[in-house]
């Protein structure tokens, strides 16, 4: 057990719809990432969070947005959703952030859109 | 533009037969290499990671990787496979800095066989 939390595990949804995905990081990590892994794309890195302020932005699209609350927790929303989102959404965490240091994945949420 | 290749999709080890899973790099500066594990369903598991000194790391679960900065290269060994070493593996390099903060290598699943 990582000690990440991912909530819910399955989301079922169609076009254009909004969805929230949350993360409870493990305890004691200051920094919280997002991933999107897909068959096509593989593991993309979407966005980077440290103590509730956006670090670092990779691939995430304009529809998607994130934010990390002062609880430490963090919640993506996925917008006007296409078929092309469906994928398996993954959260981390680390201690402080840093290059250098191991993340801990949650087991993910399986977004399917229909 | 910081990259990581895993030449294999697949590779096949009898159990306990060594194994290799091939990883590697290209990077303006000094890497943070790190390999992770997923087994269905789940998400990514820290196995071990090269930050600075010793080329030869030890990580989890009886793993080992190689460092060698010449070749470019961070393979993932280990001396005897296990049916139960059975899973996706991933290559990842941070520490470059820029746009993408986290490359992920494309992933080789690894079959032991009995």
């Amino acid at each position: 057990d990582s000690g990440v939390t991912q909530t819910p595990k399955h989301l079922i949804t169609a076009t254009g719809q909004r969805v929230t995905l949350r993360c409870s990081p493990r305890s004691g990590d200051l920094s919280v990432y997002w991933y999107q892994q897909s068959l096509d794309q593989g593991l993309q890195f979407l966005i980077q969070y440290y103590n509730g302020e956006e670090r670092a932005k990779g691939n995430i699209l304009e529809r998607f947005s994130a934010q990390q609350f002062p609880d430490l927790h963090s919640e993506l929303n996925l917008s006007s959703l296409e078929l092309g989102d469906s994928a398996l959404y993954f959260c981390a965490s680390s201690v402080d952030g840093g290059d250098n240091q191991p993340q801990h994945f949650g087991d993910g949420t399986r977004l399917s859109i229909l | 533009a910081q990259s990581v290749a895993q030449p294999e999709d697949q590779v096949n080890v009898a159990e306990g037969n060594p194994l290799t899973v091939k990883c590697t790099y290209s990077v303006s500066g000094n890497p943070y290499l790190f390999w992770y594990v997923q087994y269905p369903n789940r998400g990514l598991q820290f196995l071990l990671k090269y930050i600075t000194g010793d080329n030869l790391v030890k990580g989890s679960y009886g793993f080992e990787a190689e460092f060698n900065k010449s070749q470019t290269s961070f393979h993932l060994k280990k001396p005897s496979a296990l049916v139960s070493d059975s899973a996706l593996y991933f290559c990842v390099l941070t520490g470059a800095g820029g746009y993408q903060k986290v490359t992920f290598g494309i992933g080789t699943k690894l079959q032991v066989i009995p």
